[in-house]
């Protein structure tokens, strides 16, 4: 089955700078990679998401990167804000089925 | 999202006893999972059904049963509830190739 791997586990970055969460995946057939943000007691929630037919995809001061060749796949957050503190997680889904998530990144923004 | 909804929000049970965990969704939703998350571990499945009276394993299936009679119900059971199944559960819900949908949450403490 798939499996998904994110690093780092921990990331500290003070208030401004840029925060970037890798995910590499196992499952080539895999092309729909969704990202997660879980604030402290809540549900995950989607922040983005991107399939395999785009490299690229951008939503104001977020955005995602995928590579199929070397099946990986990357969140930048820009100018982050405290608010931005929360736990990240990346995924990998193959058509409609089943989504395989990464242990999950925690985020801190330093104010 | 009011479209799906879990019940209990925490509970507390005993070793060996059988618990239910229940998840609705309003959504009409095909697809429903069940996932668990403990720390240093993220999202792992557990069992899910892509429509009434399909369920299906995923990751750690090992101690619980499913059911799903009706398209918007997918409840979970521990048949005999062990430690090692104290966890927080979500219940989440998609339709083909939409995004995922989590509730918020079950946390589960067996003593």
């Amino acid at each position: 089955g798939e499996n998904v791997e994110q690093h780092p586990s921990t990331l500290s970055v003070q208030e401004g700078d840029s925060a970037v969460i890798k995910c590499t995946y196992s499952d080539s057939a895999s092309n729909y990679f969704p990202w997660y943000k879980q604030e402290l007691g809540k549900r995950p929630q989607l922040i983005i998401d991107i399939r395999s037919n785009v490299g690229e995809k951008k939503d104001q001061r977020i955005a995602v990167t995928l590579n199929k060749t070397a099946k990986h796949f990357s969140l930048h957050i820009t100018e982050t804000q405290p608010e931005d503190s929360a736990v990240y997680f990346c995924a990998a889904s193959k058509g409609y089925q089943k989504v395989t998530f990464g242990i999950g990144t925690k985020l801190q923004v330093i104010p | 999202d009011a479209g799906i909804t879990q019940s209990p929000r925490y509970k507390i049970t005993e070793t060996g006893r059988q618990v239910t965990l229940m998840c609705h969704q309003t959504w009409s939703h095909s697809y429903m999972f069940w996932y668990r998350q403990d720390l240093g571990h993220g999202l792992r499945l557990i069992y899910y059904s892509a429509a009434a009276d399909i369920t299906d394993k995923g990751e750690v299936p090992d101690g619980y049963v499913v059911s799903r009679s009706k398209t918007e119900n997918f409840p979970l059971t521990l048949e005999s509830a062990t430690r090692s199944q104290t966890s927080v559960y979500f219940c989440a819900s998609r339709q083909a190739d939409s995004p995922l949908h989590f509730g918020n949450g079950t946390r589960l403490t067996v003593t």
